[in-house]
């Protein structure tokens, strides 16, 4: 079974450009985390979805980011307009709820110059 | 959410047994432990979890303390491949929040 498919792998962009991650979770997954990793830190959650509804964005910075997650199964984080510190690891993650096992992509590396 | 306290690094050598502490005194009486791990340019992986009891599966050991503010992750025989980060989490729903973990160096 495919496991969390995230893309693309890297993206390198200018500042003020607009970018695009997408992430198609495990198959019959009703929730989906989106994290931001940077270098030498933890993993931070940005937005949780029960099936198609945000039920956490508190940490998502609304003014430049936003996210949708179609049907309750892909979904896609959109960055517009980047700025220097977006450069980060964004990673996807799925789960069956309730159940204590989430599932990680193996990311997206941003760097925006 | 409650907080966890994990030492920034820890050194363990290769075949021996790696024993990672996580201190969790907020810790609610309905949250659980949970233990990921990420090895370098991977996403986190699940290990392994537990509310009070101990619990074992394939891949390690996790001792709770009787007030279970407290735990410790046990690798039994670790080896180069589990140096990693390791994060300790407690949580009673499906929200995942990091910490800045422990990073794990296997000696050989």
């Amino acid at each position: 079974e495919a496991g969390v498919v995230q893309s693309p792998r890297y993206k390198i962009i200018e500042k003020k450009q607009p970018v695009a991650f997408w992430c198609n979770p495990i198959s019959g997954h009703n929730t989906l985390y989106w994290y931001r990793q940077n270098l030498g830190q933890g993993p931070e959650l940005l937005i949780r979805y029960e099936n198609e509804e945000a039920v956490d964005d508190s940490q998502l910075p609304k003014d430049r980011f936003s996210a949708e997650r179609l049907k309750g199964v892909d979904s896609t984080l959109k960055i517009q307009p980047a700025e220097l510190g977006d450069s980060a690891v964004y990673l996807c993650a799925s789960s069956q709820s309730p159940g204590p096992e989430a599932f990680f992509g193996q990311g997206t590396r941003l760097t925006v110059v | 959410d409650a907080k966890t306290t994990q030492p920034p690094s820890m050194d363990c050598a290769e075949g021996r047994a790696a024993n990672l502490p996580c201190n969790h005194s907020t810790i609610s009486g309905n949250e659980y432990v949970y233990w990921y791990r990420q090895i370098h340019s991977q996403g986190p992986q699940y290990i392994i979890h537990g509310l009070k009891n101990n619990e074992t599966n394939e891949m390690a050991s996790l001792i709770i303390t009787e007030d279970r503010k407290s735990s410790t992750l046990i690798l039994p025989h670790a080896t180069l491949r589990d140096t990693a980060v390791y994060y300790c989490i407690v949580r009673v729903d499906d929200k995942i929040i990091f910490g800045k973990g422990t990073r794990l160096h296997i000696l050989p």
